[in-house]
């Protein structure tokens, strides 16, 4: 199983990134797994968004509701991440992540993206 | 939300010399369902997080067994027998009992 981050690089203050997960080597629909984001600013250490269940739920970090959406597109094994109103302290690594629910005995993020920066500058 | 304290922040190992590391939660991590909802992650230099051990002491695959982990409740460490060069980077425990999931700020593992 393999994950890979695409999207915006580089985004002015106040405008909204997009970040797209593609899985490969399984189905999404497998396992019952949840999928999350996870972000880490330069030098600090990591922090959880949010994820989206395999029902389509999602559960999203307090301090970050509002300006996130996570989405899902099973057709293309895809899952993404929307964030509005971003400010530079929105600078970060993203990385995408299985887990850490699953219809089985799960509670960790098994399998990561390599990461994508995003910067936030005009 | 829940608090992942780790200690020590740092620490600086001889290859072949034993290291342990330990995080302390804010609020016991043992779900009413009986499940303890904790693992432990290591980041090497430019590299995504690896998953290191799940359900507090299950070793993930291809997890080397110098590395070992235990705890429950709000105590958990992870050992390392005999650090290798190849051990290097920051470790990170993280909690999944309650939302938002959350992490210790990470251990930086050097070699003398």
């Amino acid at each position: 199983l393999q994950l890979r981050e695409s999207g915006s690089g580089l985004v002015k203050p106040s405008q909204a990134l997009s970040l797209t997960c593609t899985v490969s080597g399984d189905s999404m629909n497998s396992g019952g797994y949840s999928w999350s984001w996870i972000r880490q600013s330069p030098g600090k250490g990591l922090e959880w968004i949010g994820y989206i269940y395999h029902s389509g739920s999602t559960y999203y970090r307090p301090s970050l509701r509002g300006r996130v959406t996570i989405s899902v597109d099973r057709s293309k094994n895809q899952f993404s991440l929307i964030l509005h109103s971003l400010t530079a302290a929105d600078t970060a690594v993203y990385f995408c992540a299985r887990g850490p629910y699953c219809a089985g005995d799960c509670d960790a993020l098994d399998v990561w993206g390599q990461g994508t920066l995003v910067t936030v500058s005009s | 939300d829940i608090v992942m304290t780790q200690t020590p922040l740092s620490l600086s190992v001889t290859p072949g010399q034993a290291a342990s590391i330990s995080c302390q939660s804010s609020q016991s991590l043992l779900h009413t369902d009986g499940k303890t909802y904790f693992s432990w992650y290591l980041q090497k230099a430019g590299q995504s997080p690896q998953l290191l051990f799940d359900d507090v002491s299950r070793r993930f695959s291809g997890v080397p067994d110098r590395f070992s982990a235990s705890g429950s409740g709000t105590d958990f460490t992870l050992k390392i027998s005999r650090v290798e060069t190849e051990d290097v980077g920051v470790y990170y425990c993280m909690q999944a009992v309650q939302f938002p999931l959350t992490f210790g700020q990470g251990t930086r593992l050097e070699i003398k």
